[in-house]
C-alpha cells in the first residue's frame, strides 16, 4: 500500500535530550514536510524539502533538524535547543509542483 | 502575521442541519485552496480543494464556495451527521515554484450533536 509511515506513533523525551522522529513515503513524492500541531495553533511548518539533498525552514524551525538523503525518508530531530517540544508532529508529502499533500499519521512527543 | 484566518475555533451543529466554516486568506498570491478533515489522534486528509478560478466546488455533502475579490472561502457540510465531527483546517499556498508550501487556518473542532 502507498502512503506515509511516521514512527514512532508515542514517543517520551527528557529534558535535554534529542530525539529523532522518522518519516518514510512510497508515494514517489518529491516534497515532504515536517509541521507541528498545537491546540488552538493549526499546523506550524518547521521544515520542507522539495528535493533530495536540499531543505528550507519553515515558520518554526528554531530547535529543529532535519536531513534528505533519500528521496523517500524525511527525518526530523528534535533538539534540546527547542524549548516547548511536547506537541503533535506531522509530516507530510506532495508531487513537487502540486500542494495536494498526504499525511502521516503522527508522531506525539511528550516531555517527561 | 496569520495569513490564513479561520472562524469559527469551535461549532456545535444538530444532525441534519448544515455546518459552515469561513477562512480568509491575507495573501494575494495564494492560488491553491483546500480543506482538511482531522480526526482525533490522527493526520489530516484532504477533503476538498478549490482553484480561484472556480467559485463552487461540491462532493456529496461538502461544498466549498470561493469568492475570489473578498479573498474568502467557506465549507458547507449539508445534512450533517455525527460522523462528520472532526476538525477542518482551510489552507492556502502560492502557484508551483518548486518551493511552494500549505499554509493552515487554525482549525475548528466541528461537533455534531444528535
Amino acid at each position: 500500500d502507498g502512503g506515509i509511515t511516521q514512527s514512532p506513533k508515542y514517543l517520551f523525551r527528557k529534558e535535554g535530550q534529542n530525539v529523532t522522529l522518522s518519516c518514510e513515503q512510497n508515494l514517489n513524492h518529491d516534497a515532504m514536510y515536517w509541521y507541528r500541531q498545537d491546540p488552538g495553533q493549526g499546523l506550524r511548518l518547521i521544515y520542507y524539502s522539495q528535493i533530495v539533498n536540499d531543505f528550507q525552514k519553515g515558520d518554526i524551525a528554531e530547535g529543529y533538524s532535519v536531513s534528505r538523503e533519500k528521496k523517500e525518508s524525511f527525518p526530523l530531530t528534535v533538539t534540546s535547543a527547542q524549548k516547548n517540544p511536547t506537541a503533535f508532529y506531522l509530516c507530510a508529502s506532495s508531487m513537487r509542483g502540486r500542494t495536494e499533500a498526504f499525511f502521516g499519521q503522527g508522531t506525539r512527543l511528550t516531555v517527561v | 502575521q496569520q495569513q490564513v484566518k479561520q472562524s469559527p475555533q469551535s461549532l456545535i451543529v444538530q444532525k441534519g442541519g448544515i455546518s459552515i466554516i469561513n477562512c480568509a486568506y491575507e495573501n494575494t498570491a495564494f492560488d491553491y485552496f483546500p480543506w482538511y478533515q482531522q480526526f482525533p489522534g490522527k493526520g489530516p486528509a484532504l477533503l476538498i480543494a478549490i482553484r480561484p478560478d472556480v467559485s463552487e466546488k461540491k462532493e456529496g455533502r461538502f461544498t466549498i464556495s470561493f469568492n475570489k475579490s473578498a479573498k474568502q472561502s467557506s465549507l458547507h457540510i449539508m445534512d450533517s451527521q455525527p460522523g462528520d465531527s472532526a476538525t477542518y483546517f482551510c489552507a492556502a499556498s502560492n502557484p508551483p515554484s518548486g518551493n511552494e508550501k500549505l499554509t493552515f487556518g487554525t482549525g475548528t473542532r466541528l461537533t455534531i450533536i444528535p
